[in-house]
């Protein structure tokens, strides 16, 4: 079975702190993805990469950014946190095989910022 | 605009008993549809996946339809059980890119 394992399960940060969330899987996926779950909207894509040192944007980039050193390992990085980066943030792992690939992904991290 | 609503946002239902989830779609053109669970505190965790040429397809007690023509799919739960609390998400991909589009899921709870 494949396993994405989020560094983190609860963190609380205060406005302002640089945030780093670890994301490692262990099937050797080119693709990575990193979203936030909020009640009422779904998840919701903040970047993704196709590669080791590839990225693209998501749908909501502002605020955040991504670092893939090495294929098992994607990092999301908050800048400067604010409040409105509170949320479950969801690592996901897929393999190159197409949309038919399902998303495998890690338990979450929820972030409280203060 | 490509969305995916679905409905109910929740539903409570005693164990036992079935249930049917609903998703509509508007994302074209269309490839497949995926739904996924998500327990409390977990992430979601594909449960089965319906191409564009299938109707019907079944999982254990879990069972997706999909018309394609109407742009509506279903998970139908058979025989309710506590460990189907959870919520069950939607998802369908944008053709040719790595873009999903997500339902906002449903909640059910199963009462004993």
């Amino acid at each position: 079975d494949v396993k994405v394992t989020q560094s983190s399960r609860y963190l609380v940060k205060r406005t302002g702190e640089k945030v780093f969330l670890e994301c490692v899987q262990d099937m050797d996926h080119e693709n990575m993805f990193w979203y936030r779950q909020d009640p009422g909207l779904g998840l919701r894509l903040i970047y993704f990469s196709y590669d080791v040192k590839m990225k693209e944007k998501g749908d909501i980039p502002e605020g955040y950014s991504v670092s893939r050193e090495k294929k098992e390992r994607f990092s999301l990085i908050l800048e400067s946190a604010s409040t409105n980066q509170t949320s479950m943030y969801l690592c996901a792992s897929r393999d190159l095989t197409g949309s038919n690939s399902p998303l495998h992904f890690g338990n979450g991290t929820r972030l409280t910022v203060t | 605009k490509n969305q995916v609503e679905q409905s109910p946002q929740s539903l409570i239902i005693l164990e036992g008993k079935n249930c049917t989830l609903q998703c509509n779609y508007t994302v074209s053109p269309f490839s497949n549809l995926r739904w996924y669970k998500q327990d409390t505190g977990r992430g979601p965790v594909s449960l089965t996946i319906m191409t564009f040429s299938e109707n019907t397809k079944s999982n254990g007690r879990y069972t997706a339809t999909l018309d394609a023509d109407t742009k509506q799919s279903s998970l139908h739960i058979t025989a309710s059980q506590l460990s189907d609390s959870a919520s069950y998400i939607c998802v369908v991909p944008q053709f040719g890119n790595e873009k999903l589009t997500f339902g906002t899921g449903t909640r059910l709870t199963i009462i004993p």
